[in-house]
C-alpha cells in the first residue's frame, strides 16, 4: 500500500511570490492535514479537509489556502511569501476510523523562502 | 484551554542508556494518546496509541504508560540505539469523536556513542 505522497520535495522561492504544495493521501483515505513545522515550534495545524470540503482550521493568515480534490488528492497554496514562511510542510491522511486519530504523514516540503 | 506539555525538551544519553520522555495534557474530553517519532527531515510516524483504559503498552524497546488520573503520559525507551536519535512527539485526541488533535511540541533525543 503506498504511503502518502508529497510533491515537490525541496523548493525554494522568493519574498512575495506564491507556492501550491500538493499532497497524495493513501488509497481510501478521506482525510488530509496539512502542518508547518519550523524548529522549537513544533507541528502547527493548518487544515483539515475530509470529502473536499474544510473540516477545521488552524490559527493562520488567509495567504495558507487548501483545497480537496474528488480523488482526495490535496494542495495547500501559500500567497505573498514572508521569511517567516520558511518550513517544513507536512500532509498527513487518516482512515474512515478517525477515532484512533493515527496521523500517517508525508516525508514533506521544504521551502526556503530568501 | 487544551494543551499538551512535554519533557524534557531536549536529551542526550549514550547508546545502551534507557531513557524516559514525559507528556502532560489538560485536553476534554479525552479520547486517545498517541506517541509520534520523527527522525530528521522525515515526517513523524506513530509509535503507539494509548486509550483510556489501558495502562501500558509496549512496541519492541518502546513501553508508553497513561496515567488517565493525573493526566501524564510517558514513553520510555530501553537499551537505545543511535537510530533512536528523533523527535518524539506527543498527540492527544480529543472530543467524543477524537477528530481533535492536540499536539506537544516534542522531546528531541540525541543518543551518541
Amino acid at each position: 500500500k503506498a504511503g502518502v505522497t508529497q510533491t515537490p520535495r525541496y523548493l525554494i522561492k522568493t519574498r512575495g511570490q506564491q507556492v501550491t504544495l500538493s499532497c497524495s493521501p493513501i488509497s481510501g483515505h478521506r482525510s488530509v492535514s496539512w502542518y508547518q513545522q519550523t524548529p522549537g515550534q513544533g507541528l502547527q495545524f493548518l487544515f483539515e479537509y475530509f470529502s473536499e470540503t474544510q473540516r477545521n482550521k488552524g490559527n493562520f493568515p488567509g495567504r495558507f489556502s487548501g483545497r480537496q480534490f474528488s480523488n482526495s488528492r490535496s494542495e495547500m497554496n501559500v500567497s505573498t511569501l514572508e521569511l517567516g514562511d520558511s518550513a517544513l510542510y507536512l500532509c498527513a491522511s487518516r482512515g474512515m476510523r478517525v477515532q484512533t486519530g493515527e496521523l500517517f504523514f508525508g516525508e514533506g516540503s521544504r521551502l526556503t523562502v530568501l | 484551554k487544551n494543551q499538551v506539555e512535554q519533557s524534557p525538551q531536549s536529551l542526550i544519553i549514550l547508546e545502551g542508556k534507557n531513557c524516559t520522555l514525559q507528556c502532560n495534557y489538560t485536553v476534554s474530553p479525552f479520547s486517545n494518546l498517541r506517541w509520534y517519532k520523527q527522525d530528521t527531515g522525515r515526517g513523524p510516524v506513530s509509535l503507539t496509541i494509548m486509550t483510556f483504559s489501558e495502562n501500558t503498552k509496549s512496541n519492541g524497546r518502546y513501553t508508553a504508560t497513561l496515567d488517565a488520573d493525573t493526566k501524564q503520559s510517558s514513553l520510555h525507551i530501553t537499551a537505545s540505539q543511535l537510530s533512536d536519535s528523533a523527535s518524539y512527539i506527543c498527540v492527544v485526541s480529543a472530543g467524543q469523536a477524537g477528530t481533535a488533535l492536540i499536539f506537544g511540541k516534542g522531546t528531541t533525543l540525541s543518543v551518541s556513542s
